[in-house]
This record gives structure tokens, sequence and C-alpha cells, in this order.
């Protein structure tokens, strides 16, 4: 079975910390994503990496950040928290030619006071 | 802009109704389909595809989805609910060839026993 962990379930961070979520997989994808889920607005993706090193924006990377040094890791990173990035957060991998058939963490809850 | 969506945003049934919900997409070309399920306190999972041949696709749990080009839908459908499918469930869609999915914001679902 395919296992995406991260990091933490919930998180609660402050307005203007440095926030680091963190993720793994263990099934060697090339892929990696990070999603934010918000009621009514379903998934929208934030970042992914095709590769170690390999960064593409998705449809909302502002205020984020991401870094993949190693094939199994992928974190997403906020330089300064901010109270509209309150969210559940979403890690997913994929095989490289199967980019449809993701596979989810369990999701970080973050709040930001 | 191109998206996917999900006209239904809560859905409330009784035990042995019938399902049926609704997405829409507005992709030109070939595309890829998805329905993902998200249940209470787990992993997002997908639960059945599309890619080509038969329109109709049958996925876990007795859930199918039928594809209609000509109406850009893919709608999603159960003939007899039980109170275990209370979940999330999130319609998506792949441009052929496209390194990333996108998806619509989601319908939740109810069952009263």
């Amino acid at each position: 079975d395919v296992k995406v962990t991260q990091s933490s379930r919930y998180l609660v961070k402050r307005t203007g910390e440095k926030v680091f979520l963190e993720c793994v997989q263990d099934m060697d994808h090339e892929n990696m994503f990070w999603y934010r889920q918000d009621p009514g607005l379903g998934l929208r993706l934030i970042y992914f990496s095709y590769d170690v090193k390999m960064k593409e924006k998705g449809d909302i990377p502002e205020g984020y950040s991401v870094s993949r040094e190693k094939k199994e890791r992928f974190s997403l990173i906020l330089e300064s928290a901010s109270t509209n990035q309150t969210s559940m957060y979403l890690c997913a991998s994929s095989v490289r030619d199967r980019t449809y058939e993701q596979y989810f963490g369990p999701g970080t809850r973050l709040t930001v006071t | 802009a191109q998206s996917v969506s999900q006209h239904n945003h809560h859905v409330i049934l009784s035990e042995a109704a019938s399902l049926e919900l609704g997405c829409n997409y507005s992709y030109g070309g070939t595309v890829n389909l998805f329905w993902y399920v998200q249940y209470p306190g787990q992993h997002l999972q997908l639960l059945l595809k599309y890619f080509s041949g038969d329109p109709l696709v049958k996925g876990i749990k007795g859930f199918e989805a039928e594809f209609i080009k000509s109406k850009f839908s893919f709608n999603l459908r159960k003939p007899s609910v039980q109170w275990s499918d209370t979940a999330e469930y999130f319609c998506a869609v792949n441009k052929y060839s496209a390194s990333k999915i996108i998806f619509g914001s989601g319908t939740r679902l109810s069952i009263r026993p």
C-alpha cells in the first residue's frame, strides 16, 4: 500500500511565523503535490514537483514556497503565516506518468491566529 | 477559465435512496475524469476513473459514473445508498498529458439511517 504521511495533523501558529509542513511518501513516486482544501472551494493546487529539486507553481502559489531535496520528501513553507492561510493542507504523490492517480496524505489542519 | 463544477454542495438522502451527483467541466479536447471520495476522518481516495472506451465506468462500493461528452458531464450514481456512503465527493479532470488535475468544489453527502 502506498503511504503518504504528513508531519502534523493539527498545527496552530501565530501570524508572521515561518511554518514548515512536511510530507513523506514511501512508494518512490516521482510526482508530489501540495493542495489546500477549503469549504466550498474544493482542492486547489499550491505547488507540485515532478523530480528532486524541480518544482512548478500551481494555481495559488502566493505566500508559499516548497522544497524537494529528496525524492520521498516534499516540504511546504509559509514564509510569514497569515490568517488567510488557515486551512487544511493535503499532500499527494503519484507515479510520473499517472499524474491522475494521486495518493493523498491525511492532511494537516493549520490554524493561524 | 477552465473549471470543474459540482452544483450540489450538500445532498441529504435516506438510506436506500438513489444518488446522482452532478459534475460538469469546461475543457475542450481529450480529458481524463475522476471521482474522489473523502470519508469522515479518512484520506482522500480515488473512487473511479474514466480514460476512454465505455463511457459508463464502475468503481468501488457500487458506484458508477457516466461520461457524456456532448454535455461535458461525468455524473456519479449509485442505485441504493447506505449510511456508510456519508462522505465528501470530488469530481476531478485531467487534460490528456497534463501534469496536474483540477478538482471541483466537492459535494457533501449525508445519509440518514
